[in-house]
């Protein structure tokens, strides 16, 4: 099956300081990928829509400006924390669909910590 | 905002017997998806349903898509040890395009 691979894994970060996430799809073309978060026992909170070329879609009260998203290419999405605060600490997923139909192959994850 | 509905959160069972896990939604989904997500691990695509009152079967896994395309369940007969983890439903609005909206999860328990 469609392979996305997601790094890293576990970061610990620094308050104040940026942290970049990768998601890459590894034997398909992504056309849209999505970024999630999830708290620990809990659902998946979609964070925003990325398409590739074009501006990411963000979903209500998630802060654009907080939460950078780049999707360069039809098989790289990146995700970046900036100004990393302790309330940002959480698991971040990232998911990928191809041209294959709607089902969608997820990251890993990175489990983000913020001293 | 649109929401979908699981429950119950947590199901425990004893190994061999049967569990069932249930979505349900205000609007009419397009499609529903149910996702497994082993502890420690990320959601592996189990299944799509697309068409009304539609139900598959994987093994001992029944997914059932409602009538009016609002409701789905899982429901997964004789429980083993290996079903442990946490199965979402993630439903696809109709009109909304690419964008799925997850249940809560529901976190299985199998004590052998």
């Amino acid at each position: 099956g469609a392979v996305v691979s997601q790094h890293p894994s576990r970061v610990i970060c620094k308050s104040g300081t940026s942290v970049k996430i990768e998601c890459r799809s590894l034997d398909f073309q992504a056309t849209t990928m999505f970024w999630y978060r999830q708290f620990p026992k809990q659902s998946l909170m979609l964070m925003a829509t990325s398409n590739e070329g074009s501006k990411a879609t963000y979903e209500q009260g998630v802060e654009k400006d907080k939460f950078l998203i780049n999707h360069a290419s039809l098989t790289l999405s990146t995700l970046t924390v900036t100004s990393a605060h302790p309330e940002d600490s959480s698991f971040y997923i990232c998911s990928a669909r191809g041209t294959m139909g709607e089902k969608l192959f997820f990251g890993s994850g990175t489990q983000l910590s913020v001293l | 905002g649109q929401q979908v509905m699981q429950i119950p959160q947590y199901q425990h069972v004893q190994e061999g017997e049967d569990f069932t896990t249930y979505c349900n939604s205000s609007t009419t989904l397009s499609n529903i998806q149910w996702y497994k997500q082993r502890p420690g691990g990320h959601p592996v695509f189990l299944i799509q349903l697309v068409k009304s009152g539609e139900v598959k079967k994987q093994k001992r896994l029944t997914f059932q898509f409602g009538e009016a395309k609002k409701n789905s369940s899982l429901h997964i007969t004789a429980t083993q040890t290996t079903d442990v983890g946490t199965y979402f439903c993630a439903a696809s609005i109709s009109g909304n395009t690419g964008k799925l909206i997850f249940g809560q999860g529901t976190t299985l328990q199998v004590k052998p």
